[in-house]
């Protein structure tokens, strides 16, 4: 158990449709990451908020967005959903900001299939 | 722009034997990190070994070990004494820093064989 939740644990919605997958990172993590993971592919780097500041940006599409409350969860929403958008959804949480070398703690991801 | 790419979609080694997954990367950078992740089926994220770009020795983890060639931009990992709980997909992965973000490669299924 890394220490980091993610939940739904698996989620089933329709295209067009909206939803919102939460993280709460480890205790004292500042930074969480979002990843998707489609089909056979490895996990590609979505985005990145530090003590509730957007830090980093990826391959996060416009109809996706985040954000990270003062309590450090995150949410990532993801609007007009596709089939494409069928993947798993990890997050990840660090101590620091990304200067310096942290460990990335992943959670065990959220289940996303779009039908 | 990173890019991390591993050759050998699937692999299978005898039980108690030896294998090595190959991997390359290509960056600009100088400042970066390497890892193998593990990812059983489970599709739970395991650290299997990290190497710090500046250091010339190759990391060591128990029956884990990389040979990291900076020159030619290489990462492989070496599993000795395999054992059937090693099955799973091994990702490949580059970091660089300032940023912390992963760039993974799409994988290698390796299944050992009892």
């Amino acid at each position: 158990d890394s220490g980091v939740t993610q939940t739904p644990k698996h989620l089933i919605t329709a295209t067009g449709q909206r939803v919102t997958l939460r993280c709460s990172p480890r205790s004292g993590d500042l930074s969480v990451y979002w990843y998707q993971q489609s089909l056979d592919q490895g996990l590609q780097f979505l985005i990145q908020y530090y003590n509730g500041e957007e830090r980093a940006k990826g391959n996060i599409l416009e109809r996706f967005s985040a954000q990270q409350f003062p309590d450090l969860h995150s949410e990532l929403n993801l609007s007009s959903l596709e089939l494409g958008d069928s993947a798993l959804y990890f997050c990840a949480s660090s101590v620091e900001s990304g200067l310096v070398l942290n460990e990335q703690f992943f959670g065990p991801g959220t289940r996303l299939t779009v039908l | 722009a990173q890019t991390v790419t591993q050759s050998q979609p699937e692999m299978s080694v005898q039980e108690a034997e030896t294998v090595t997954l190959s991997c390359t990367y290509d960056t600009s950078e100088n400042n970066y990190y390497l890892f193998w992740y593990k990812q059983p089926p489970s599709r739970q994220m395991i650290l299997v070994i990290r190497q710090e770009a500046y250091k010339q020795q190759n990391a060591t983890e128990n029956r884990f070990s990389v040979n990291f060639q900076k020159a030619a931009k290489s990462f492989s990992l070496k599993i000795s004494d395999s054992q059937l709980g090693d099955t799973a997909m091994y990702f490949c992965a580059f970091m660089k820093l300032p940023g912390n973000q992963f760039y993974f490669g799409t994988g290698t299924s390796l299944t050992v064989i009892p």
